[in-house]
């Protein structure tokens, strides 16, 4: 079936350092893309979006970019600090729904 | 700010027992998420809520679970019997509008772990 992957399972960067974290998805169908932030025990949170119509969008110290010929997301983070540490999760929105499908996820860990 | 309010946080139940997880959503928002959420993996769709009906619980087990939201405002989730396969995190999420590129925001979450 469809699906929402991510290609590295545990990205680890020196605070200060850029990071990047990546997605692949399948379904050509997906207009609205998401990134979240989980912290432990906490839920997701809301970092950036970005329509199919783009292929790039800034926020602050994020910046997401879009791929539509490869089927690839990216959640660039600048300067990245220890509060950063987290699991990140792409998430598609598949067409006309507003159902969310998730992909497994990225764990990013920030040393000094 | 306004949040999503889950309750309980934590939750620890036999196997065959019944549990029910709580969710009050952001005031204002009418659809509400129940999702569940493995170990290291992303959250699945469980049930949507518009108002009070639902729109969607493809994902449901509903041979043993059950969800509700009776006034359209907060909501409750139940599994009856629990199953060892259902230790999971239970999160749910509110959003204003039920559009495609509407934000969800989630709740704390409630662990449940079936022994």
């Amino acid at each position: 079936g469809e699906s929402v992957g991510l290609h590295l399972p545990t990205l680890s960067v020196q605070e200060g350092d850029n990071s990047i974290i990546n997605c692949a998805y399948s379904n050509s169908a997906s207009d609205y893309f998401i990134w979240y932030k989980q912290e432990s025990g906490k839920g997701p949170q809301f970092i950036i979006d970005i329509r199919s119509n783009m292929d790039k969008r800034q926020g602050q110290r994020v910046t997401v970019l879009l791929n539509k010929t490869v089927k690839h997301l990216s959640l660039q983070i600048a300067a990245t600090q220890p509060g950063d540490s987290a699991v990140y999760f792409c998430a598609e929105n598949m067409g006309n729904t507003d159902k969310l499908i998730f992909g497994t996820g990225t764990r990013l860990q920030v040393f000094p | 700010e306004a949040e999503v309010a889950q309750s309980p946080r934590y939750k620890i139940t036999e196997k065959s027992q019944a549990v029910a997880f709580w969710c009050d959503p952001i005031s204002g928002h009418a659809t509400l998420y129940w999702y569940r959420q493995i170990l290291g993996q992303g959250p699945e769709l469980l049930v949507q809520f518009q108002d009070e009906s639902v729109v969607d619980d493809s994902q449901l087990p509903k041979d043993r679970f059950s969800a509700e939201r009776l006034k359209g405002v907060d909501s409750t989730l139940k599994i009856q019997p629990a199953e060892l396969g259902d230790s999971a995190m239970y999160l749910c999420a509110s959003s204003f509008e039920s559009t495609g590129d509407n934000e969800q925001f989630f709740g704390p979450g409630t662990r449940l772990t079936v022994l």
